[in-house]
């Protein structure tokens, strides 16, 4: 069946970087777009970040443009999150999820994500 | 950037009732590409809706959504209590992808 495993979070001071995996199982990795969203406490959902099949194409939400970047290993059928100058406000649960095959935007298939928490 | 508005924030309902989710944006959604997703307390989002009306694989003919342009609903029938939970509206069909800030469907 389909799995999504985040990895990577955890307490980090402001201005720090960490760096985020999602290990997936039970499809065809290459054959799909991937999107990180977050989720702050108490709050709704923001997507932030989407890479193609091949990583010809990447996309970011203004609030992490230039902070964060996405990239992915087909071979390791794995996506990544490197967050840098990191701020209180990106306290979060970061999950990854598969975009359809129909249609990227759409996500057909989530992890369980993983807390990020920037404090001092 | 769409927004998205959702309403009710919290409904409060007894087991067996009717639930109806408010969806609206700021403008047209292209294609009429609005889905719904549920949440459960540490559990990551599923999906129920996709293009404003189509159930995804396994949601029960008791879920459906409707609408169009501007104005989307969830329905749920007859609420069993695996339904009470937090529901979110997401549009795909203009980048950034946005989701409403959430309803939740509470037991009275």
């Amino acid at each position: 069946q389909v799995q999504l495993v985040e990895s990577g979070g955890g307490l980090v001071k402001p201005g720090g970087s960490l760096r985020l995996s999602c290990e997936v199982s039970g499809f065809t990795f290459s054959d799909y777009y991937m999107s990180w969203i977050r989720q702050a406490p108490g709050k709704g959902l923001e997507w932030l970040s989407y890479i193609s099949y091949t990583s010809t194409y990447t996309d970011y939400a203004e609030s992490v443009k230039g902070r964060f970047t996405i990239s992915r290993d087909n071979a390791k059928s794995s996506v990544y999150l490197q967050l840098s100058n990191l701020r209180a406000d990106d306290t979060a649960v970061y999950y990854c999820a598969r975009g359809s095959v129909y249609i990227s935007g759409l996500f057909d298939f989530w992890g369980q994500g993983t807390l990020v928490t920037v404090s001092s | 950037e769409i927004v998205l508005t959702q309403s009710p924030g919290t409904l409060s309902l007894s087991p067996g009732k009717r639930a109806t989710l408010s969806c609206r944006a700021s403008q047209s959604v292209n294609g009429n590409y609005l889905a719904w997703y549920q949440q459960k307390p540490g559990q990551a989002p599923r999906l129920l809706i996709d293009g404003a009306s189509t159930r995804a694989t396994g949601i029960p003919d008791r879920v459906s959504g409707s609408g169009s342009g501007t104005d989307f609903t969830l329905t749920i029938n007859s609420l069993e209590p695996e339904d009470f939970a937090v529901y979110f509206c997401q549009q795909y069909g203009s980048s950034p992808w946005t989701f409403g800030q959430g309803t939740t469907v509470e037991i009275k």
